[in-house]
């Protein structure tokens, strides 16, 4: 399974929002409604954002949500927040089964 | 508080073997089951493989690159979760992360993550 495409890096001004993509094929992203997206602040270890598509875990800011269109998964930020600015992975189930990650974007707040 | 903390990493030579340790606390390990990751320098993430809660039988899965050099086992008196690393290459190189999967036979999503232990394999 290659890695799930994302763009490499996406910009914003505070307060604005922003669309993360990660693209799979139908083996993976599009097939099943366990894609997962965590943030990842550098030196730090990853945090849960969003589980199953859309889902947002207890603890996590109203202002993440997520969605999904055929074999692309989405990741919004609204109102971005200078303490927004990391690292962004999606990770979809892949059946086997495997997990595959996206190449990540970096998320800078202008 | 959920916490996991890894260790056992270091530098070592193509061809040993190194095990790291997951020491879980805030929440009783075996009713969870636990994966592995790891992650290159300057690179992005990758899944190793997991271990089922003992409702599944504790069974594994391994990622294809891992598969057959690579083990993971538990032990939910110890609260610990360990990945067996054999025939290690330059290219095993990275932070290994451990992470407990939020639920399911295969896992959703992993909803808490330990901060890494570094694993440097060079000749």
């Amino acid at each position: 399974q290659s890695a799930l495409t994302q763009p490499a890096s996406v910009s914003g001004s505070p307060g604005q929002s922003i669309t993360i993509s990660c693209t799979g094929t139908s083996d993976s992203v599009g097939n099943y409604n366990l894609v997962s997206w965590y943030q990842q602040h550098p030196g730090k270890a990853p945090k849960l954002m969003i589980c199953e598509d859309t889902k947002r875990p207890s603890g996590v800011s109203i202002r993440f949500s997520g969605s999904k269109s055929g074999n692309t998964a989405s990741l919004t930020i609204s109102g971005l927040q200078a303490e927004d600015e990391a690292d962004y992975y999606c990770c979809s189930y892949a059946g086997g089964p495997t997990y595959v990650f996206g190449t990540g974007t970096k998320v800078t707040v202008l | 508080e959920v916490q996991l903390v890894e260790s056992g990493g270091g530098s070592l030579q193509p061809g040993r073997s190194l095990r790291l340790s997951c020491t879980a606390s805030g929440f009783s390990l075996g009713g969870y089951a636990m994966s592995w990751f790891r992650q290159a320098p300057g690179k992005g993430l990758e899944w190793v493989g997991f271990i089922r809660g003992k409702a599944y039988g504790g069974t594994t899965e391994y990622a294809a690159s891992v598969k057959g050099r690579f083990s993971i086992s538990r032990d939910d008196s110890k609260s610990i979760a360990y990945l067996q690393m054999n025939s290690l290459k330059i290219e095993d190189t990275g932070v290994y992360y451990c992470a407990r999967v939020r639920w399911g036979y295969d896992p959703d999503a992993f909803d808490f993550w330990g901060q890494g232990t570094m694993v440097a394999v060079s000749s």
